[in-house]
């Protein structure tokens, strides 16, 4: 089944130790969507790359960063992690061609700052 | 600019009840419509979307849809609610030609009493 895959679902990091999480889609989709979810808050988009193009959030915080290698693959890099950092992460892929964009999420990765 | 309100921050119900959760939003043009499940610990699951035509739409799981122009909203509904809908649920609003603007409504809690 087409899907989106997040890994590692639970990680556990010290403060200030750079983290990375990954976010795969086996969808093709050309749009791909982080974003950052607080307890018992919405989630709250932090960048997404239309194809290669980076678009960043205008209050995402610096130290947030992220890649994307191919159509596939899409990191997200926390360079210092700090303990308001602690949260769950969702990736998000969509098909955008002008309109009508479902976007489709993967099962999180929910990160821990110890 | 566009914003989303579910005013049911927890709402509980008995196993077989009915279920409806309210959502408004506020969009100066023709809105997507989108709602979507999260159970604890786990990703956002799309049940509907709505972007044009028929105003009612069904969706996934059971549950269904009315988009109300003259109301501004997009309630959810469930005939008869199980012990595995209790979950997070989330209205969202997006419109055309913009990749990425998905503008959340801050949920509601759905607990079922068995």
């Amino acid at each position: 089944d087409a899907m989106v895959i997040q890994n590692p679902r639970y990680q556990v990091t010290q403060f200030g130790k750079p983290v990375t999480l990954s976010c795969s889609q086996t969808l093709n989709h050309n749009v791909m969507y982080w974003y950052q979810q607080k307890s018992s808050q919405a989630p709250k988009l932090l960048f997404h790359y239309y194809d290669k193009d980076f678009n960043n959030e205008a209050d995402t915080p610096d130290n947030f960063q992220s890649r994307r290698p191919n159509t596939s693959f899409c990191f997200l890099d926390i360079r210092s992690p700090g303990l308001g950092d602690a949260a769950m992460y969702l990736c998000a892929t969509s098909s955008f061609s002008g309109d009508r964009e479902t976007q489709y999420f993967g099962p999180g990765t929910r990160l821990l700052v110890l | 600019a566009q914003s989303v309100t579910q005013p049911d921050i927890h709402i509980t119900v008995s196993e077989g009840a009915s279920l409806e959760l309210r959502c408004n939003y506020s969009y100066g043009a023709t809105p997507y419509l989108f709602w979507y499940v999260q159970s604890p610990g786990q990703g956002l699951q799309l049940l509907l979307k709505y972007f044009s035509g028929d105003t009612l739409v069904q969706g996934i799981k059971g549950f269904e849809a009315e988009f109300k122009r003259s109301q501004s909203s997009f309630n959810l509904r469930k005939p008869s609610v199980h012990w595995s809908d209790a979950a997070e649920y989330f209205c969202a609003v997006t419109h055309t030609g913009t990749a990425s603007k998905l503008t959340f409504g801050t949920g509601t809690r759905l607990q079922v009493t068995l």
